[in-house]
């Protein structure tokens, strides 16, 4: 089924490891995004993409890092994770940016011990 | 920054009753979007209604507009338990050359009890 796949969906860490989220979409999406979403605040924008070898920064991106070689695949680094990035990760893509509807991933649910 | 405020926050009603939940946003829109979030899932995309419209339908949904008042609702009539969800409101954010990253409220968590 085309749509947003997510990897892996739970994962537990220690802080200080490093990890990386994967995302891929299948439906020839430019536009592809990462939020967190944490307990009363909504989705918060991490990092964003609007097409191979172009990222930038959201609202939220100290200690994540991104890139995007491929049209398909938008992976989220975390370089030294800490308790403060527990979270739940969602990848999402969209045709047009601003004008047309998101579609997103299942999630990873990250706790960081 | 949240660009949209859901209200309520959390709702509470019985199977076949109407459930309204209202977005209030703060600065111009091309659209709003809203999305439901099942338990420990993703979101779902619902209904995007672009700032020319005023109404629009889509099954047991309804939502409206109004620019003037920087406000949407999200109307569920005949509720049933599987509307059990958080609702989202979304709003594409205005950058200097074009409309871009999506911005959240913090969403309105709805319980239908049979």
């Amino acid at each position: 089924n085309a749509g947003v796949t997510q990897t892996p969906k739970f994962q537990v860490l220690k802080t200080g490891q490093s990890m990386t989220l994967q995302c891929a979409q299948d439906m020839n999406h430019e536009y592809m995004s990462w939020y967190r979403q944490d307990p009363g605040m909504g989705l918060r924008l991490i990092h964003y993409s609007v097409g191979a070898g172009i990222t930038d920064q959201g609202e939220v991106p100290n200690g994540y890092n991104v890139s995007r070689s491929t049209t398909e695949d938008f992976p989220l680094r975390l370089l030294s994770a800490a308790p403060s990035q527990t979270s739940v990760y969602f990848c999402a893509s969209s045709y047009s940016p601003g004008y047309t509807s998101y579609t997103f991933g299942s999630g990873t649910r990250l706790t960081v011990v | 920054s949240q660009q949209g405020e859901e209200d309520p926050q959390a709702l509470s009603i019985q199977e076949g009753e109407n459930a309204t939940m209202n977005c209030s946003y703060k600065t111009s829109i091309n659209n709003l979007q809203w999305y439901r979030q099942n338990s420990g899932r993703g979101l779902v995309h619902l209904i995007l209604i672009r700032s020319n419209e005023r109404e629009k339908h889509s099954g047991r949904l309804r939502v409206t507009l109004d620019t003037s008042k920087k406000s949407s609702s999200l109307l569920i009539t005949a509720s049933r338990a599987a509307d059990t969800a958080s609702y989202f409101c979304a709003t594409p954010e205005e950058t200097t050359d074009s409309w871009g990253k999506l911005q959240f409220g913090a969403g309105t968590q709805v319980v239908v009890t049979p």
